[in-house]
């Protein structure tokens, strides 16, 4: 088992519509998640984090944690085409400096 | 958010020369760095952790005497690629960690395109 998960899609969303997207994690003592955007061509930059359960909004995005299902999930409402990129679920393992990162989930927003 | 500079943003080099890449924590102390690869269509793949004034920790296959890591300071690391050759071509991206009250978090710099020719 991989220690996080995602789907790679690709994921069609028409725009104007919610996005979500999903996370699972292997190591249950993982405390902080993260999510991150990465267009083509470009580096990863950093959406939201988060560290409790429940939900976390940053204007038109939602993280939402529930560590007893050891889950994480990304709602981008009214979706745009500008986010139309793939978004990369990260994790901080305990013990560990370094994050570990998902395979990424592909995201097209269709006008 | 933190501000991480990464220069050059592209370099062609011939084979059998040397590159460095720089990393830079514009705003912050970054006393960890980290160091990625990515190939085209293909997931991050982290190369070495960068500790401050310490030896990097490198991942499993990579070579550490191909990949040099330096953090000399709490704001600069560099990477070089030695004898650099045609596989090693791909998109280097580095990371920077801040730690404040409660929050670790990492920022990524632009990335290096290498192509080596």
């Amino acid at each position: 088992q991989k220690e996080v998960e995602q789907n790679s899609g690709p994921l069609s969303v028409p725009e104007g519509a919610i996005a979500s997207l999903n996370c699972t994690y292997s190591d249950r003592g993982s405390q902080s998640f993260f999510w991150y955007r990465q267009y083509s061509g470009k580096s990863p930059e950093l959406i939201m984090f988060i560290y409790s359960n429940g939900d976390k909004e940053d204007g038109r995005f939602t993280a939402q944690l529930n560590k007893a299902s050891q889950y994480v999930s990304l709602l981008i409402r009214d979706s745009q085409p500008s986010d139309s990129a793939t978004y990369l679920c990260a994790v901080q393992i305990p013990g560990a400096q370094k994050l570990v990162f998902g395979q990424g989930t592909r995201l097209t927003i269709n006008p | 958010g933190a501000v991480v500079s990464q220069h050059p943003s592209w370099v062609i080099c011939k084979s059998g020369t040397s590159v460095k890449i720089e990393c830079r924590s514009l705003d912050f102390q970054a006393t960890t760095m980290f160091w990625y690869r990515q190939f085209p269509k293909q997931s991050l793949m982290l190369m070495a952790t960068s500790n401050e004034g310490s030896k990097a920790t490198y991942e499993q296959g990579v070579e550490k005497d191909k990949f040099l890591i330096n953090h000399a300071s709490l704001t600069l690391s560099t990477l070089t690629v030695t004898s650099a050759h045609p596989e090693d071509s791909s998109f280097y991206i580095c990371s920077a960690r801040e730690w404040t009250v409660n929050q670790n978090i990492q920022y990524f710099g632009a990335g290096t395109r290498l192509s080596v020719l």
